[in-house]
């Protein structure tokens, strides 16, 4: 298996634009989850997807982040507006079930708004 | 609610040193506790987890870690390090086994000197 998917790797986009990122989970995982990465506040997790519903949204930062899961295979991370603070690496990871099995994390998205 | 103390953000070492990462957790509940790390420009891979049973638990690349109930701690170790070890390392616990509520540490860096 390719393992988690992430793209794009980098993206740099001016403030105020909408930025979507996304993620493509190993398959037949059920469990997917978004996380941030910034050096103030370490790793944060935003959402929580378990069978393609968001169990757990409370750590979405806010009115301007949103994240679908259409289905099994493909999840997105969107920003609108964006803003310079939104700057982190944003992390995607599943896992096969949610009973404290392995965690299987994507590569990341370097976010940079300028 | 469940927290992590990684006591050292940065840890430097000769190659061929004991590593020691330190861990303490604090939970309500009995924790699974894990141990990922993180190459530069990478996702978090698994180290090694404790969820029940023997308390010494080995884990990949010489890594081990020791749960201890008293202490709350679940510190990493390395009998030689490596080269190749260099990179972050974090510690997390979650409440109930379940990968959602996982909660990370803010990383320990090691560095390891030739």
């Amino acid at each position: 298996d390719a393992g988690v998917i992430q793209s794009p790797r980098h993206e740099v986009t001016e403030m105020g634009q909408e930025v979507t990122l996304r993620c493509k989970p190993i398959s037949g995982h059920n469990s997917l989850f978004w996380y941030r990465q910034t050096m103030m506040r370490g790793l944060e997790l935003l959402i929580y997807f378990n069978n393609n519903v968001p169990i757990d949204d409370s750590g979405m930062p806010e009115d301007r982040f949103s994240a679908k899961m259409p289905n099994a295979s493909f999840s997105t991370l969107k920003i609108q507006p964006s803003e310079p603070r939104d700057s982190a690496v944003y992390f995607c990871a599943s896992s096969s079930d949610d009973r404290g099995i392995e965690a299987f994390f994507g590569q990341g998205t370097r976010l940079t708004v300028v | 609610a469940q927290s992590v103390t990684q006591l050292g953000s940065h840890v430097s070492v000769s190659e061929g040193a004991l590593v020691l990462l330190r861990c303490n957790y604090s939970s309500s509940v009995p924790p699974y506790l894990f141990w990922y790390v993180q190459y530069p420009n990478q996702g978090l891979q698994l180290l090694l987890k404790y969820t029940t049973g023997a308390t010494l638990v080995k884990g990949i690349n010489g890594f081990e870690a020791e749960f201890k109930k008293s202490e709350t701690s679940f510190h990493l170790t390395k009998p030689s390090a490596h080269m190749s070890d260099a990179a972050e390392y974090f510690c997390a616990v979650s409440v109930g086994g379940s990968n959602y509520k996982l909660t990370f540490g803010k990383g320990t860096l090691l560095t390891v000197n030739p």
